[in-house]
C-alpha cells in the first residue's frame, strides 16, 4: 500500500515568515491533494498536483510536485495567522478513487 | 444548500451499543468515503462506495457496516460499538478522479 510521509509533524513559525511542508511517497503519486483543516472542522481542499514538474499557486500557498513523481512540497509565503491548522497531503495509488493521506503537519503562527 | 452534511456532530454511547452515523451529500457525487481520525495514525479509510449499491472495504473495516441504497446517502453503522471507536469520523464525497469533498465530522465516544 502507498504511504506518505509528511515532514516537520509540527511548526511554529513567527508571522511574516515563511515555510516549507514536504510529503514524501513510497511509490509514484497518481495525483496529489493537498488539504488544511482547522480544529473540530473538516478537511478543506487547496489544491490537486499531477503532473511530474507542476506547480500551483493559490493567494500565498505553492504546491509543487517534483519530476519523478513521489515527493511534493507546501510552501506559504509570509505566513499568517490564519495559515495556522493542519495540512494533510493525500494520494491516490494508481486509478483509484479514494485517498490516502500522510499524518499531518500541524501549522501554528505567533504573532 | 449544496454540500456534503454529516450528523449528529456530537455522539456519546456506550459500549455494545448500535450507533448510525449518518452523511449526505448533494452534488450526486459518485463516490463516498468514510475516515476516521485519530492522534497518531491520521486518516485512515474505513469504507467507500462507487455508485449506490457498491460498496468496498478501506484499511479499517472492522466492527462497521455502510449501506448505500441512494446516491445522496452513505451511512456507517457500528454494530456494537467498542472504546477502540472512539474517534473523529469523516465523511466525504466526489466525482470520479476529482477532489474529495469533506464534512465537518462526528465526534464519537463510546464509554
Amino acid at each position: 500500500s502507498q504511504e506518505l510521509e509528511q515532514s516537520p509533524q509540527s511548526l511554529i513559525v513567527q508571522e511574516g515568515k515563511n515555510l516549507t511542508i514536504n510529503c514524501t511517497s513510497s511509490k509514484t503519486l497518481y495525483g496529489l491533494y493537498w488539504y488544511k483543516q482547522k480544529y473540530g472542522e473538516g478537511l478543506i481542499f487547496l489544491m490537486m498536483l499531477q503532473k511530474g514538474g507542476e506547480e500551483k499557486s493559490h493567494e500565498k500557498i505553492t504546491a509543487k510536485l517534483d519530476e519523478k513523481k513521489q515527493q511534493s512540497s507546501l510552501h506559504i509565503t509570509a505566513s499568517q495567522p490564519s495559515h495556522a491548522g493542519i495540512y494533510l497531503c493525500g494520494a491516490r495509488p494508481g486509478t483509484a478513487s479514494k485517498l490516502t493521506f500522510g499524518t499531518g503537519t500541524r501549522l501554528q503562527v505567533t504573532l | 444548500d449544496a454540500g456534503i452534511t454529516q450528523s449528529p456532530r456530537y455522539k456519546i454511547t456506550e459500549t455494545g451499543r448500535q450507533v448510525t452515523l449518518m452523511c449526505h451529500q448533494t452534488w450526486s457525487h459518485s463516490y463516498m468515503f468514510w475516515y476516521r481520525q485519530d492522534l497518531g495514525h491520521g486518516l485512515r479509510l474505513i469504507y467507500y462506495s462507487a455508485a449506490a449499491d457498491i460498496t468496498d472495504k478501506g484499511e479499517v473495516p472492522d466492527g462497521y457496516v455502510v449501506s448505500r441504497s441512494k446516491t445522496e446517502n452513505f451511512p456507517l453503522t457500528l454494530e456494537s460499538a467498542t472504546r477502540s471507536q472512539t474517534s473523529v469520523y469523516f465523511c466525504a464525497s466526489s466525482a470520479a478522479g476529482s477532489p474529495l469533498h469533506f464534512g465537518n465530522g462526528t465526534r464519537l465516544t463510546v464509554t
